[in-house]
């Protein structure tokens, strides 16, 4: 079965870069959440969408920004990236009016230098 | 304080073990309960929803105490491949359905 796709899966950037995250649901999922993993930490949620608007709001820098395409794909966008934005960052998806479980992509692992 | 709290072991258990995992949440008006696993550097992936009358899939058995405001998950019969890390979530009414994860319980079996 399809599963959640992200890209790239590995990114190296340097302090004040900016760098672009994306992520393709699970074929006819409704909505997207992206989720922040440090190192030894469990996620942290970020933001979510829902039919390509912004549903819930986490503890998402001002620095980053996202949106969900008319594709129901998603682009989290990063800038003035700090040694602290260096983390797995992970994309879910799930579908409106099932148990709403959500399903992972296999993340993006940031560093930055 | 944290929206779920998970005793993060480490577990050690021989091949064959029967092992338990509680975890607890703060908030009463939680209303979705799962436990995910996740392998190192790896995504986390659904075990199982846990729902009020507890559930069975194979092995692995959740339980749902809301009036303690706890979770369990029993693992009969350990095997090598269930080592990884176990996730505590929950999602809570009225902030959408965002996921708050324990710390996560690291789960190694020994042959």
């Amino acid at each position: 079965a399809a599963g959640v796709i992200q890209s790239p899966r590995h990114l190296i950037k340097e302090k004040r870069e900016t760098a672009t995250l994306k992520c393709y649901p699970i074929p006819r999922h409704d909505t997207v959440y992206w989720y922040q993993q440090g190192p030894g930490q469990d996620p942290q949620f970020l933001i979510s969408f829902y039919e390509k608007m912004q549903s819930d709001k986490g503890s998402i820098p001002d620095r980053f920004s996202a949106q969900q395409f008319s594709d129901y794909h998603s682009e989290l966008n990063m800038s003035s990236l700090e040694l602290g934005d260096s983390a797995l960052y992970f994309c879910a998806s799930s579908l409106t009016g099932t148990e709403e479980t959500q399903y992972f992509g296999p993340g993006t692992r940031l560093l930055v230098l | 304080r944290k929206e779920v709290e998970q005793d993060p072991g480490p577990f050690n258990v021989p091949e064959g073990a029967t092992v338990a995992f509680n975890c607890t949440y703060s908030n009463s008006a939680s209303q979705s309960f799962f436990w995910y696993r996740q392998d190192c550097r790896k995504e986390p992936k659904l075990l199982m929803s846990v729902y009020s009358s507890g559930n069975e899939d194979g092995r692995f058995t959740a339980q749902l105490n809301r009036a303690s405001q706890y979770i369990s998950l029993l693992i009969r019969d350990s095997k090598l491949s269930d080592s990884a890390t176990y996730l505590c979530v929950v999602t809570v009414l009225l902030t959408g359905n965002q996921f708050y994860f324990g710390t996560g319980t690291s789960l190694t079996v020994i042959p």
